[in-house]
């Protein structure tokens, strides 16, 4: 089993739907988690971070922890034609950070 | 500007050489992290560094070096004994709290 797991994707939204990206983790001990946004051939950018079970909002994206199912997820509402990229999930575990293999988001206008 | 720069943008190794990659942050971070990424894959962790003077592998480490004599860099050498370069080199920092890690630009090293 990976460590952190993803959809490979590619995902595909209409401009403006609701975008969902999930990630489940094997490490119960995690405490932090991270979503980056990569665009082709560009590093990572992070865009959100959480620490708590429940939602955390900053503007159009929303993660959601559930420490119990071991699941983060990521929405994005009113999702662009800039949002188009590979979304890494990252979890902090023993010291370091394991960084899932990202899903594709393509939104389609 | 603050931020962690990544030089060369581009490089390329010829079969049998040492090639060293760069990174500066003026972040004032106290750890600092390299990682290789290929195509269609996660990042995965080659080395790290909490403090100067002190790092530790990560869980990629045969073919690689590095050094961390000044708080601000942390490059990274890639030996002839790495056999399968090819990839994206992403240097990280993190000032410990929060276990925010930010990124430089990234390296693209290839082979002739």
């Amino acid at each position: 089993q990976k460590e952190v797991e993803q959809n490979s994707g590619p995902l595909s939204v209409p401009e403006g739907a609701i975008a969902s990206l999930n990630c489940t983790y094997s490490d119960r001990g995690s405490q932090s988690f991270f979503w980056y946004r990569q665009y082709s051939g560009k590093s990572p950018e992070l865009i959100m971070f959480i620490y708590s079970n429940g939602d955390k909002e900053d503007g159009r994206f929303t993660a959601q922890l559930n420490k119990a199912s071991q699941y983060v997820s990521l929405l994005i509402r009113d999702s662009q034609p800039s949002d188009s990229a590979t979304y890494l999930c990252a979890v902090m575990g023993r010291n370091k950070l394991v960084f899932g293999a990202g899903t594709i988001l393509r939104v389609k206008s | 500007d603050g931020g962690i720069t990544q030089s060369p943008k581009y490089l390329f190794r010829k079969e049998g050489q040492n090639v060293t990659l760069s990174c500066e942050q003026n972040l004032n971070h106290d750890a600092m992290y390299w990682y290789r990424q290929d195509p269609g894959q996660g990042l995965r962790l080659i080395y790290y560094s909490q403090i100067v003077n002190d790092f530790q592998k990560g869980d990629i480490a045969e073919g690689y070096s590095v050094s961390r004599e000044k708080k601000e860099s942390f490059p990274l050498t890639v030996t002839s004994a790495q056999k399968n370069p090819t990839a994206f080199y992403l240097c990280a920092s993190s000032n410990g709290q929060e276990d925010i890690q930010y990124f430089g630009a990234g390296t693209r090293l290839s082979v002739l």
